[in-house]
């Protein structure tokens, strides 16, 4: 069956460096994915999406790749901050409207 | 903006009572998902709906039903309520044909006593 694994350990980085997250998927040829930001006691919200056909997206701070060989998403923060602190899910999707979700990773930036 | 409200922010229910949780969106998108959240096992879907009337399972439709009258509303029924229902509830809505993100609500957290 179809399986994404995000890093269940959280994340801690200091302020001001790069914060990277994993995205790991079996079992499946999503056509495109997305990653989500989701705090505590709210729904999550969207980022950004990647196509198959694309091999890295950025938009502000964020920078997104996608290795279809690898089976694998890596999601960047650069120049993070206290602020950034949340849960990041990716949701991996196919030729119908329905996402897959990730169990997501807590980032935390310390000051 | 897109705007998806749920009806109730916490909600503490009996075991085998019903349930309804309401769900609207403001923004026209045919797609309405109902998921839930839990510890270690992230979101589920529950139920979609991709038209009025329309509703296709999850991955986990057991204990579950949902209503699709109006393109705007999606509700989701526990016909009777169980203690492993108990969960934070996540709505959300997006535009069909594929590559369109989802828009949450806030979510409900369910507790079944």
């Amino acid at each position: 069956s179809q399986k994404i694994e995000q890093n269940s350990e959280a994340l801690n980085i200091q302020e001001g460096k790069t914060a990277t997250l994993t995205c790991n998927y079996t079992n499946y040829s999503p056509a495109y994915l997305q990653w989500y930001r989701q705090d505590p006691g709210r729904g999550p919200v969207f980022l950004l999406l990647i196509r198959e056909n694309e091999k890295e997206k950025r938009k502000e701070r964020l920078k997104v790749t996608f290795d279809t060989t690898l089976k694998q998403s890596l999601f960047h923060i650069t120049a993070s901050q206290p602020a950034d602190s949340a849960t990041y899910l990716c949701a991996l999707g196919g030729n119908t409207d329905k996402l897959i979700f990730g169990t997501g990773t807590r980032l935390q930036v310390f000051p | 903006d897109v705007k998806v409200t749920q009806s109730s922010r916490y909600l503490v229910k009996r075991t085998g009572e019903k349930v309804f949780l309401e769900c609207v969106q403001d923004m026209d998108h045919e797609n309405m998902f109902w998921y839930r959240q839990d510890p270690g096992l992230g979101l589920r879907l529950i139920y979609f709906s991709y038209d009025v009337k329309m509703k296709e399972k999850g991955d986990i439709p057991e204990g579950y039903s949902v209503s699709r009258e109006k393109k705007e509303r999606f509700s989701l029924i526990l016909e009777s309520a169980s203690t492993n229902q108990t969960s934070m509830y996540l709505c959300a809505s997006g535009l069909m044909a594929g590559y369109n993100e989802q828009f949450f609500g806030p979510g409900t957290r369910l507790t079944v006593l």
